[in-house]
């Protein structure tokens, strides 16, 4: 499967506690996104990469929360100090970049916090 | 106002009708726009761009009004595999790049026997 790969596909967590998710892009894309979605509503823009650059991050993205995309291939986002509030689907997507605009996704991470 | 605004629905539709639902934008120096399919509990995956000229691709039909800033997907025929969440996404910065692409929350359609 050449598709975009996240994993884990579910993570259960304490508050407090730190978390750390993987995506795998579409070996020719140069650009890596990441979003969170919750029930109901669309997919909400946390951060992309262009190869190994961090370009760009949302307000949403508070100090918690940090991506690396070391070698321009796969991405970790990690959320330190867990909160009720960041229980949600984390989605990772990947394009060509450049102008090419069409996303392909990865399944997601379903993150509960309790 | 928001940027991307969809009608949530749901949309009840006996299988075999034609729906269509519309999505507005609030920039209107925005270039590009898409419809991508959301199926329950799975990712969105690109339906289909929509262009100035107007686009089809099979039973799917989109269209954009750059004057009154929405854009529009008919389905025709509709069949059961259609119900799904349609989401709306357009492209807020001008110079394109996918780094603006902002999505709608979502039209839900719901396919009847």
């Amino acid at each position: 499967d050449t598709g975009v790969s996240q994993n884990p596909r579910h993570k259960i967590t304490k508050r407090g506690q730190n978390v750390t998710f993987r995506c795998d892009p579409i070996s020719e894309h140069n650009r890596l996104y990441w979003y969170r979605q919750t029930l109901g509503q669309g997919p909400e823009f946390l951060t992309y990469f262009q190869n190994e650059a961090q370009l760009e991050k949302s307000r949403l993205l508070s100090d918690r929360f940090s991506a690396e995309r070391p070698k321009g291939s796969f991405s970790t986002l990690e959320i330190q100090r867990t909160e009720q509030g960041d229980s949600a689907m984390y989605l990772c997507a990947s394009s060509l970049g450049g102008r090419e605009e069409k996303l392909f996704f990865g399944s997601g991470t379903q993150l509960s916090v309790l | 106002r928001k940027e991307v605004e969809q009608d949530p629905g749901p949309f009840n539709v006996p299988e075999g009708a034609t729906v269509a639902f519309n999505c507005t934008y609030s920039n209107s120096a925005s270039q590009s726009f898409f419809w991508y399919r959301q199926d329950c509990r799975k990712e969105p995956k690109l339906l289909m761009s929509v262009y100035s000229s107007g686009n089809e691709d099979g039973r799917f039909t989109a269209q954009l009004n750059r004057a009154s800033q929405y854009i529009s997907l008919l389905i025709r025929d509709s069949k059961l595999s259609d119900s799904a969440t349609y989401l709306c996404v357009v492209n807020m910065e001008s110079g394109g790049g996918a780094d603006g692409l902002t999505f709608g929350k979502g039209t839900h359609l719901i396919i009847q026997p």
